[in-house]
């Protein structure tokens, strides 16, 4: 059966620091992958999507950047964190009709 | 651009009611997600729609989709406490991509 990781589970991070957040799935190939964003008491916001290796889409414009070095890693970095960038990342991929969800990363810029 | 509505926003109801929530869109999409979501975690697929005139059920959760009105609803039958939660319905960004555009969530309160 697939399954879908995510590390860190909760990251504090000071403002202008750097940021790293990996996504592994297991059990599949070729998975479109998807990372989404949820602020405190929101829905959640795609910020980007991969069809296969090397290929992001980018949805909304801001200081974030996406990798995919692995056809099942999917790779959310930034240079310098900013204090919007606070709030709970879910890392998905689609299987069948469904989009399932990893456990989330919660992040506190502070 | 595709946005996706929910209402109500939160709803409190007593254990053993009935009530409906709803979910509009405003442009075509093939399928339309129904997700729940408790404090603290991740998002749990309860229901995905792939047709006008679909419905399915689980439990006391019924969900249905109206391709024509651009409208799902989740029905909830007998609300028992456990069902406090989170309930977001999605909608397809595109086929191709797989993306989803989801509603702003509605927050379920079931009081014993």
């Amino acid at each position: 059966s697939q399954t879908i990781h995510q590390w860190p589970a909760t990251l504090v991070q000071p403002v202008g620091s750097p940021l790293s957040l990996e996504c592994t799935v297991e059990g599949t190939s070729n998975p479109n992958l998807y990372w989404y964003r949820q602020a405190a008491g929101r829905g959640l916001q795609l910020l980007f999507y991969s069809v296969g290796i090397g290929q992001i889409s980018s949805e909304v414009p801001q200081n974030l950047s996406a990798s995919r070095p692995q056809d099942r890693q999917f790779i959310l970095s930034s240079k310098k964190l900013l204090l919007s960038d606070s709030g709970f990342y879910l890392c998905a991929w689609t299987e069948q009709e469904t989009q399932y969800f990893g456990p989330g990363t919660r992040l506190l810029v502070l | 651009e595709l946005k996706v509505e929910q209402n109500p926003l939160f709803l409190s109801m007593q254990e053993g009611k009935n009530y409906t929530i709803y979910c509009n869109y405003s442009t075509t999409s093939d399928r339309l997600y129904w997700y729940r979501q408790d404090p603290g975690k991740s998002l749990e697929s309860l229901f995905v729609l792939l047709s006008n005139g679909a419905v399915k059920q689980e439990g006391r959760l019924m969900a249905s989709l109206d391709t024509k009105a651009r409208l799902s609803t989740l029905h909830i039958t007998a609300a028992v406490h456990d069902l406090s939660a989170t309930y977001f319905c999605a909608v397809h960004g595109s086929s191709n991509t797989g993306k989803l555009i989801f509603g702003q969530g509605t927050t379920l309160q079931v009081k014993p």
